[in-house]
């Protein structure tokens, strides 16, 4: 079946520009998360959503790094005013499920490579 | 707070040589998850196994095995007969059982470089 897509792969921004970012996960897959991946770095977690419900954003860096998830499925981060810090790849990931003791493996799609001139 | 230590920042292989990559990871947790994934030049990440803190039985799939070790909190990959197709950057990836889907803690990866 289709994996998790992205989209846009590549956007250039100019600094003060509003970005929106799109992750379709894996149909039917209740949890979906986003990272934010600096070159030479591993993906650093930024928010969490189960369903419609964003239940962590611990990791989103400053106010504004907006996240939402409205249908329960397609997921947008939004990120407004970008500064050149914000350049990095951004990754979604998306699993099945989520029950108590256990950890579903997440499933990554292909990234948006975001460079803010 | 948990952490993950991949200190092999970079590795050259010929190609056919058994190569071990390192992966040392921090929790306070007793149950956890350890994850490796792959992610080749195109940049998507690429899940190749996931191991729970109450399975220490080591894993082979195919050229590759996976060795955990909870004495000394280690989670290594090891390839056997390296391909070039091998080359990628690899990382090791930790999440702890919080209740809730768990976000994951990544190392910083170590770079294959396999060559003819």
């Amino acid at each position: 079946g289709a994996g998790v897509s992205q989209s846009p792969r590549y956007k250039v921004a100019k600094r003060g520009q509003d970005v929106a970012l799109r992750c379709d996960p894996i149909s039917g897959h209740v949890s979906l998360f986003w990272y934010q991946q600096a070159l030479g770095q591993g993906p650093e977690f930024l928010t969490y959503f189960q369903n419609e419900a964003q239940l962590d954003k611990s990791g989103l860096p400053s106010d504004r790094f907006f996240a939402e998830r409205p249908e329960g499925s397609v997921s947008t981060l939004k990120i407004q005013r970008t500064q050149q810090e914000d350049s990095a790849v951004y990754l979604c990931a998306s699993s099945l499920v989520f029950s108590g003791g256990w950890t579903d493996t997440q499933y990554f799609g292909p990234g948006t490579r975001l460079t803010v001139l | 707070a948990q952490k993950v230590t991949q200190a092999q920042t970079e590795i050259s292989v010929v190609e056919k040589e058994d190569v071990t990559l390192d992966c040392v990871y921090e929790t306070r947790d007793t149950t956890y998850y350890l994850f490796w994934y792959k992610q080749p030049p195109s940049g998507e990440l690429v899940f190749l196994i996931r191991r729970n803190s109450f399975d220490e039985q080591n894993e082979i799939s195919g050229r590759y095995s996976w060795n955990f070790q909870k004495s000394t909190s280690s989670f290594n990959f090891t390839i056997t007969a390296s391909q070039v197709v091998d080359s990628a950057v690899y990382f090791c990836a930790l999440s702890e059982d919080t209740g809730t889907a768990s976000k994951l803690t990544f190392g910083t990866g170590t770079r294959l470089q396999v060559t003819l």
